[in-house]
């Protein structure tokens, strides 16, 4: 069973200019959610889309904004890029297996470097 | 506001030296506490779910088991393929899905 793919690996952009990374989830999860990493502030939670509709949403500024389609891939985009949103982005799927707790599964990101 | 710490930051063992990470966890109510192994570069990788005190669940060299304040993360007789960055997270009662992540425990196995 394939696992949640993100494209492009990695990319390497300049100040202010705008990025958008693609998701694929496991074959048949609905909900897909968006993570920053960087060294400093571990896994912060950007934004979750499940049917097509964001449920949840971090505390992260405007600039970042992400949507899914109806085949439940997504993309997440960052606009007018800052030095400080240099990180590995992961993309997760997630699947229910309780009637309370979802499961996630992780991509190997998206390496972005801001110069 | 539900928190998770995990300790050590970093852990250094010789091959065979067997040790436990840490996870403490501050939360109204527990739905499920996630166990992840990341390597350098790479996207987490699940390793277990746990849902109630008591509970154990065990793969290869790892045992994690739960208590109503904090997870252990056993690692028995590690070898270096053991070195990743272990990862834990719980998703709360009330409100969203969304896990907590705690910073995580990097540890390195000398051979």
């Amino acid at each position: 069973k394939a696992g949640v793919t993100q494209t492009p690996r990695y990319l390497i952009k300049t100040r202010g200019q705008q990025v958008t990374l693609s998701c694929s989830p496991i074959s048949g999860h609905r909900s897909v959610s968006w993570y920053q990493q960087t060294p400093g502030q571990g896994l912060q939670f950007l934004f979750e889309y499940f049917s097509e509709t964001q449920r949840n949403k971090g505390n992260f500024p405007g600039r970042f904004s992400g949507r899914q389609f109806s085949n439940s891939r997504s993309e997440m985009n960052v606009s007018t890029l800052e030095l400080g949103d240099s990180a590995l982005y992961l993309c997760a799927s997630s699947l229910k297996v309780t009637a309370n707790t979802w499961e996630l599964f992780f991509g190997e990101g998206s390496r972005l470097t801001v110069l | 506001e539900d928190q998770v710490t995990q300790s050590p930051e970093a852990l250094r063992l010789q091959e065979g030296e067997s040790s436990s990470l840490n996870c403490s966890y501050t939360v109204s109510g527990l739905r499920g506490l996630f166990w992840y192994r990341q390597d350098p570069g790479k996207g987490p990788e699940f390793l277990f779910t746990l849902y109630s005190a008591g509970e154990e669940k065990e793969k290869e060299r790892l045992k994690a088991t739960l208590t109503k304040k904090e997870s252990f993360l056993h690692i028995t007789a590690p070898k270096p393929e053991d070195s990743a960055t272990y990862l834990c997270a719980v998703q709360a009662t009330g409100g969203s899905y969304i896990p907590t992540f705690g910073r995580g425990t990097s540890l390195i196995v000398h051979p």
